[in-house]
């Protein structure tokens, strides 16, 4: 199986927007609406920021949002803040019942 | 609140069994709904996920990794477990221990993690 394919880095300035893409194949992306995002700051548990494209769990800000078109998903995130500034994963359950993860992008607020 | 803690050896020599252990706290292990799992990321790269087993036996896992990993379940000790056999250096890592929701597809949470290095 092959990873999905993000930016390696993205930056924006406190209050802007940025959109973190996350590209994958006809069976994983493509396939399914299973494409959840998670937020890594260094040192600490992941957390699962976006699930199933664009669902976000309680307690995840609504600046935080996802969508998808065909076989690639997209991150956004609003209102940047610099406790926003980590690494972002995005992952895919795939038609062989297995996950795949893409390779992180680093955001920095600058 | 649930937690997960990954703990064992933090160094492994090339060709022996890595065993780690995650011990859970604020849930029961034993529900169908949940698989029990583990993912690494390798230094400098992306994370892989390794594989995952429910309750009642159900187990999937990586097919590049599935000849060398164990996935197992103490449900009296709360906890669950992965042994990956003959390892080289490619299998240093971080290894988080995880826990899937199968009900919708996802990884809701996660341990912090430990570092497993594969050195003589």
């Amino acid at each position: 199986q092959s990873a999905l394919t993000q930016p390696a880095s993205v930056s924006g300035s406190p209050g802007q927007s940025i959109t973190i893409s996350c590209t994958g194949t006809s069976s994983d992306v493509g396939d399914y609406n299973y494409v959840s995002w998670y937020q890594h700051h260094p040192g600490k548990a992941p957390r699962l920021m976006i699930y199933e494209v664009s669902y976000r769990p309680s307690g995840v800000s609504s600046r935080f949002s996802g969508s998808k078109s065909g076989t690639t998903a997209s991150l956004t995130i609003s209102g940047l803040q610099a406790e926003d500034e980590a690494d972002y994963h995005c992952s895919s359950y795939t038609t062989s019942n297995t996950w795949v993860f893409g390779g992180g992008t680093k955001l920095t607020v600058l | 609140q649930l937690q997960l803690q990954e703990s064992g050896p933090g160094l492994v020599k090339p060709s022996e069994t890595l065993s780690l252990t995650c011990t859970v706290s604020g849930v029961s292990i034993s529900s169908n709904i949940f698989y029990w799992g583990w993912i690494r990321q390798p230094p400098g790269k992306g994370l892989e996920w390794i594989g995952a087993r429910s309750y009642s036996g159900n187990t999937h896992h990586n097919p590049s990794l599935k000849s060398r990993v164990t996935t197992s379940l103490d449900t009296s000790k709360n906890r669950f477990s992965l042994r990956l056999t003959s390892v080289t250096a490619a299998d240093t890592a971080v290894y988080y221990c995880v826990r899937e929701y199968s009900a919708n597809y996802k990884i809701d949470y996660w341990g912090q993690g430990t570092l497993v290095t594969v050195s003589s």
